[in-house]
């Protein structure tokens, strides 16, 4: 059973950083793309970032680049996604989620998200 | 980056209707699209990828249809668990993109 549980999310101050970990299990971790989306309290879906299985391409939404910083380790089978420099408006759930070739890239496997919150 | 746009943001409707839902792409994009169905408190589902390919396990009641720019997607008789948010995103390009959602709630 594919299984993805994210971890390092909390409460942060602005400018402050924090490391968002997703466990991965159930699949050839080394096999799949990965990404991260968030989702901010009662609002739709933001892509944020993208990792190819050997890290080879890494893509960043615009509204983070220079913020944070995607990772993999294929040996733990873990993802990461390190967020530096945060802001209010980056309160928001994160998950990961697995990405497939469906013509396209399609998610089709999502953890149950870690909330970010950014306040003083 | 490619925008896209759903109508309506909500509806309201009874169990057995026939709802529709539209996504509109600022370029096209062949069938690059997928469609994804949200409850509370849960995390998005896959439904529908390629415009019109049903997940597996995704009910029959669920079709997707269109391209270029503009994508439905169809629930043929509402049942009482898919009061959801639904959304679609573009496969095309990076950055992905998904739509502000489409709210079903019951009449």
């Amino acid at each position: 059973e594919v299984q993805l549980v994210e971890s390092g999310g909390g409460l942060v101050k602005p400018g402050g950083s924090l490391r968002l970990s997703c466990a991965a299990s159930g699949f050839t971790f080394s096999s799949y793309s990965m990404t991260w989306v968030r989702q901010a309290p009662g609002k739709g879906l933001e892509w944020v970032s993208f990792i190819s299985g050997s890290s080879s391409y890494i893509y960043y939404a615009d509204s983070l680049r220079g913020r944070v910083t995607i990772s993999r380790d294929n040996v733990k089978n873990s993802l990461y996604l390190q967020m530096n420099s945060l802001r209010a408006e980056d309160t928001a759930i994160y998950y990961c989620a697995r990405v497939i070739h469906c013509g396209g890239d399609c998610l089709d496997y999502w953890g149950q998200g870690t909330l970010v919150t950014v306040s003083s | 980056d490619i925008q896209l746009t759903q109508s309506p943001s909500f509806l309201s409707a009874s169990v057995g209707d026939r709802v529709t839902i539209t996504c509109r792409a600022s370029q096209g994009m062949s069938s690059y699209l997928a469609w994804y169905q949200q409850k509370p408190g849960k995390v998005p589902k896959l439904l529908i990828y390629a415009a019109s390919t049903l997940q597996s396990g995704v009910p029959s009641r669920f079709s997707g249809s269109g391209s270029g720019t503009e994508f439905t997607l169809t629930i043929s008789s509402l049942q009482p668990e898919d009061f959801a948010t639904y959304y679609c995103q573009q496969l095309n390009s990076y950055p992905l993109t998904f739509g502000g959602g489409t709210k079903v709630e019951i009449k």
